[in-house]
């Protein structure tokens, strides 16, 4: 698998929680937990908003909340403000130890 | 905080070999890896290994072994010296500080290297 799969684009309007998919596989997502979400903004580096599947580093805004199941990780964005839009990856681990991400979702807030 | 500075942007010939430093500022590598990540213009992220300083062990993407090394040469600065470069090799090249979990941040700047004849 050449990446993880992720929609092209979301969009959402101020104030509404969104939920932006990430689909792996047994060998990657399915089997492990080290799944991870990236938040860009143009012209900058990515900056890590989950860890873990779940976990949120610190100074990361409580309205970033991740989950699992099965092969499918999800990142969800409660309360969008427009300082959200950008584009977000996932990334996980696999099982021939290398690191897999996501093609990215551009997040539009309306 | 922890800061990662990177090299600068260079433009190289195909066939020519590039070498890209990361430098920690207020921090040390020594319990962490240091992972590589380039993003190719308009696309998304791809992963092209990790280095960790402590043990000197390396894992590379199978799309660019055999012509990536990642090292380090204290455990303050890291180098990723990709060879015979291609024009589908110019993007913006990251280092981020990783994890035992694979995950990754801080990032640097990023570098970008530009392949062109």
């Amino acid at each position: 698998q050449s990446s993880l799969t992720q929609p092209a684009s979301v969009s959402g309007s101020p104030g509404q929680s969104i939920t932006l998919s990430c689909t792996g596989s047994r060998s990657d997502i399915g089997d492990y937990n080290s799944v991870s979400w990236y938040q860009q903004h143009p012209g900058n580096a990515p900056r890590v908003l989950i860890y873990d599947v779940t976990n949120r580093p610190s100074g990361v805004s409580n309205r970033f909340s991740g989950s699992k199941s099965g092969n499918t990780a999800s990142l969800t964005i409660s309360a969008l403000q427009a300082e959200d839009e950008g584009d977000y990856y996932c990334s996980s681990y696999t099982s021939i130890d290398t690191v897999l991400f996501g093609g990215g979702t551009k997040l539009t807030v309306l | 905080q922890v800061q990662l500075v990177q090299s600068g942007s260079v433009v190289k010939t195909p066939g020519a070999s590039v070498k890209v430093s990361c430098k920690a500022s207020d921090y040390t590598f020594v319990n962490n890896y240091i992972t590589w990540v380039r993003q190719a213009p308009g696309q998304g992220l791809e992963w092209l290994g990790w280095v960790s300083p402590h043990y000197g062990h390396t894992k590379y993407a199978p799309k660019v072994q055999g012509r990536v090394s990642m090292t380090t040469v204290d455990t303050r600065t890291a180098f990723m010296e990709l060879r015979s470069l291609r024009s589908d090799d110019t993007a913006m090249y990251y280092c981020a500080r990783g994890s035992t979990t694979n995950w990754f941040g801080p990032w640097g700047q990023g570098t970008l290297v530009t392949v062109s004849s």
